[in-house]
């Protein structure tokens, strides 16, 4: 079974849109986290946001929110304002067990290609 | 602000040559680790690295790799005797205790 899971092979948004990109997870451990990375088209990769599985609130990072439903295993980002340069490859990622854990390997998803028209 | 440094940024190798990857975590990070992403596809763990030893491999990490910290700075991973099918972009990424990983800009492999 997949861990995490993107429906989303690719999205098109209108700049200055908002946009939502979709990201479940499965897991039965208590404890994890959950990440977003940017990928752009030169390859290197971008942490955007991090969902400690105990937290409380939503993470937020300027633009970026992720909106966790843990009773849904669903850890969706939400990107305001959209603009050109979010054009990229965006993968969800889940940390299974505590943080400070010696392995705490991520496992990815297999990404949603979002493009932004002007 | 800190970065994961990661040399080449582009290795071309013939098949079932010897190639050594190389990776500077950012300093005071104490957990390393190595990913692949074959072409247009999912990033892929490779291993995780503390305390001077790996504390998780994939299946994917077989007898031809190999992962060392020489001298307390670089963190490399060595192919010994490369395959097709290792042509991807080789991550290497680090963190400190409770942070998120954060991951240098890669390096293509490419296996001729």
């Amino acid at each position: 079974a997949q861990k995490i899971t993107q429906t989303q092979p690719g999205m098109f948004v209108q700049e200055k849109e908002a946009v939502t990109l979709d990201c479940t997870y499965d897991t039965s451990d208590p404890s994890y986290g959950l990440f977003w990375y940017k990928q752009p088209s030169s390859g290197e990769m971008i942490f955007l946001i991090y969902q400690g599985s105990y937290d409380q609130q939503n993470a937020t990072e300027g633009r970026y929110s992720l909106n966790f439903q843990k009773a849904r295993k669903s850890a969706n980002l939400v990107i305001s304002a959209s603009q050109l340069g979010d054009s990229a490859m965006y993968f969800c990622a889940m940390r299974e067990g505590p943080p400070g854990s010696s392995a705490s390997k991520i496992i990815f998803g297999s990404g949603t290609r979002l493009s932004i028209r002007p | 602000e800190p970065e994961v440094t990661q040399t080449p940024s582009h290795q071309v190798t013939q098949m079932g040559q010897e190639v050594i990857l190389r990776c500077v975590p950012i300093s005071n990070h104490l957990y390393f680790y190595w990913y692949r992403q074959i072409l247009g596809q999912k990033v892929e763990f490779l291993v995780s690295f503390y305390n001077n030893e790996i504390s998780e491999k994939s299946e994917i990490f077989d007898d031809q790799f190999s992962v060392e910290r020489p001298d307390g700075s670089n963190f490399t991973l060595k192919i010994r005797s490369t395959k097709l099918e290792d042509s991807a972009m080789y991550f290497c990424a680090s963190k400190l205790g409770d942070q998120p990983q954060h991951f240098g800009d890669g390096t293509r492999l490419s296996i001729l």
